[in-house]
């Protein structure tokens, strides 16, 4: 699975879009986009993924560049709950007719204030 | 959505002594699940992937006989710490999948369980 990079931690102040980026320059043409999250001491939470257009659902919007080297996750009103490690995961979906491992990164550390 | 769920949340246990955590997917038939074990301030780490009926397959630098998979089910796999020493002591969490064709979601996460070692 190709390596992705994130910054370690985020602020952002309740009610306005957190734009979280993440890197992963080496990624492949079968490679998807995923993000999770996980709030503290719980499992992690999918959230979004994609292949190379944009995406959204009732989480959070995905932009990923035309290169695919990049990607944004936002989410557009930034709640208190909102404050989790979001983590960033390139991978190919299935693997022999089963789920592939997701690889963890750091992942970035999002403090939504008041 | 999936519905993963395991048992025990929290455990407290003395040394030398085994452990058992259950992950169950509740409303699906889970043919892959996945153990991975997270410590304070870390990302989560991949230990082992279990395929319903066949052996677990353990990432490197995992003790197979220290931590024992069994996933004879569709709904339930368990995983065994044997011998429990307080660098056991961790949070430890399950995924698992339906081997569905490439879907939005394919792994769903257990809430996880808190193993204290004393």
């Amino acid at each position: 699975d190709a390596k992705t990079t994130q910054p370690p931690s985020m602020d952002c102040a309740e009610g306005r879009a957190a734009n979280l980026p993440c890197n992963h320059s080496t990624i492949s043409g079968n490679e998807y986009v995923y993000w999770y999250r996980q709030i503290h001491s719980q499992g992690p939470q999918y959230i979004i993924h994609g292949l190379k257009n944009n995406e959204t659902n009732e989480m959070a919007s995905l932009i990923i560049t035309e290169d695919r080297k990049s990607s944004t996750l936002i989410l557009p009103h930034a709640t208190l709950r909102d404050t989790a490690v979001y983590y960033c995961i390139v991978r190919v979906p299935i693997v022999s007719g089963t789920a592939s491992k997701l690889t963890f990164g750091t992942g970035t550390r999002l403090q939504v204030t008041l | 959505g999936a519905v993963v769920s395991q048992h025990p949340s929290w455990v407290i246990c003395k040394s030398g002594t085994s452990v058992k955590i259950e992950c169950r997917s509740l409303d699906f038939q889970a043919t892959t699940m996945f153990w991975y074990r997270q410590f304070p301030k870390q990302s989560l780490m991949l230990m082992a992937t279990s395929n319903e009926g066949s052996k677990a397959t353990y990432e490197q630098g995992v003790e197979k006989d220290k931590f024992l998979i069994n996933h004879a089910s569709l709904t339930l796999s368990t995983l065994t710490v044997t011998s429990a020493h307080p660098e056991d002591s961790s949070f430890y969490i399950c995924s698992a999948s339906g081997g569905l064709a490439v879907s939005y979601n394919e792994q769903f996460f257990g809430p996880g369980t808190r193993l204290t070692v004393l």
